[in-house]
């Protein structure tokens, strides 16, 4: 069965500083992935997709991701972290039948 | 365009109580599903809608929760009677094509 591992359940960074949130799946055939960003009481907002081509995905608010097909991963990364980043963060993969299975989350805390 | 829309925000409820859930998706998105997502963890589907059809509800406790979505536009979700670990944010989402939008969620809590 499809699943996403998320490695990291809290991750704190310093303001400005860069971020990389993990993400592993297990998939079988050529996966579509996503980013999903949750602040607290809010639904899950998309932050990037991967379907195909270019294995370096731009999303909103300065986020990127790499699929990495060799490790299985589809890491988030932003170069310079701001406070109302704080959130959590979910990895996900369309699990066949148009439907997605979601990692466990990992919870981004900003300090100044 | 506007969002998916759910309600209620919050609801407390008593074990072995009922509560229902309303979502109204996405004008035009064929494709409505119910998540439920307990603290600390990723959100699982419940329920996936095709029109007003079930596509997948191998995830669903049947014996507590239904689910329905007549004229293939609304859906409410159900839980009779309710049990303290049904304890969740209830996310309704509607797609067209992998494009996902999801709802703020219901916050339900059981005491």
């Amino acid at each position: 069965a499809q699943s996403v591992t998320q490695p990291d359940i809290h991750i704190t960074v310093s303001e400005g500083a860069s971020l990389e949130l993990r993400c592993n799946y297990s998939y079988g055939a050529t996966p579509y992935l996503f980013w999903y960003v949750q602040s607290p009481g809010q639904g899950l907002q998309l932050l990037l997709k991967y379907f195909s081509g270019d294995t370096l995905v731009q999303g909103i608010k300065g986020f990127e991701a790499e699929f990495k097909r060799s490790q299985s991963s589809f890491n988030l990364r932003k170069p310079s972290v701001h406070w109302s980043d704080a959130a959590e963060y979910f990895c996900a993969v369309e699990s066949g039948g148009n439907k997605l299975v979601f990692g466990a989350g990992t919870i981004l805390r900003v300090k100044s | 365009e506007a969002g998916v829309a759910q309600s209620p925000r919050y609801k407390i409820i008593e074990k072995r109580q009922s509560v229902a859930f309303w979502c109204n998706p996405i004008s035009g998105h064929a494709t409505l599903y119910w998540y439920q997502q307990i603290l600390g963890q990723g959100p699982k589907l419940l329920i996936q809608f095709q029109n007003n059809g079930v596509v997948d509800d191998s995830q669903l406790p049947k014996d507590r929760f239904s689910a329905e979505r007549l004229k293939g536009v609304d859906s409410t979700l159900k839980i009779q009677p309710a049990k303290l670990e049904d304890s969740a944010v209830y996310l309704c989402a509607s797609s067209v094509t992998y494009g996902y939008t999801f709802g703020s969620g219901t916050r339900l809590t059981v005491v």
